[in-house]
């Protein structure tokens, strides 16, 4: 079946380090994939994605690249903010009896300290 | 806000008891899907409806059941709750099956 395996939290960075939060997925053809992120006491808003190979997803600073050699698409920014403190998820979705239902990794929860 | 909402926001309860948690999609939307999230298990895939369909099952107890109504509102029914229950069940919907998936604030289940 389809999973995400995104690293372990918690990451505590200093504010404006370069933030790398890696993920791989497995999955049968081709998925899109997308990075969900989740303030405190909020629901999960979408922060980027992308939908085959080679794409780049980008929004307010982060990045991630659809590797399909690699089975990847690690989320980056270069320079963190306070704000940027949140848990995120790593998510795929593909076409199953068409449902694009989400697979989700267990999270990275980021902590950005002044 | 993404125009997604859930009623209600915080539910608590006793072991034994059944549970009904509301999502109104937002407008336009025909695909709603239910997700729950656990400490164990993280954000898991419970059921989705599409235009008062259901389309697709994820990992849902059997003690738990989901419709979608004409007016396109979903309500996830809860029964026979367990401690293990306890968790943060959100609701998300789409315009159509493909489409990006916007999440409701979620309502967080406590079984005592």
């Amino acid at each position: 079946g389809n999973s995400v395996t995104q690293m372990e939290g918690p990451v505590t960075l200093s504010e404006e380090a370069f933030l790398t939060i890696n993920c791989t997925y497995t999955a049968t053809g081709y998925p899109s994939l997308f990075w969900y992120v989740q303030y405190p006491g909020e629901g999960l808003q979408l922060l980027l994605k992308a939908t085959k190979a080679d794409d780049k997803g980008s929004n307010k600073g982060f990045e991630a690249t659809y590797r399909k050699e690699t089975t990847s698409f690690h989320l980056e920014k270069g320079s963190v903010q306070v704000s940027d403190s949140a848990v995120y998820f790593c998510a795929l979705s593909y076409s199953g009896a068409g449902s694009y239902q989400l697979t989700f990794g267990k999270g990275t929860k980021l902590s950005v300290i002044p | 806000d993404s125009g997604v909402t859930q009623t209600p926001k915080h539910l608590i309860t006793a072991t034994g008891q059944r549970v009904t948690l509301r999502c109104s999609p937002r407008s336009g939307d025909l695909s709603v899907y239910w997700y729950q999230q656990s400490l164990d298990q993280g954000l898991q895939f419970l059921i989705q409806y599409y235009n008062g369909e259901e389309r697709a099952k994820g990992n849902i107890l059997e003690r738990f059941s989901a419709q979608q109504f004409p007016d396109l509102h979903s309500e996830l029914n809860l029964s026979s709750l367990e401690l293990g229950d306890s968790a943060l069940y959100f609701c998300a919907s789409s315009r159509e099956t493909y489409n990006e998936q916007f999440f409701g604030p979620g309502t967080r289940l406590t079984v005592l």
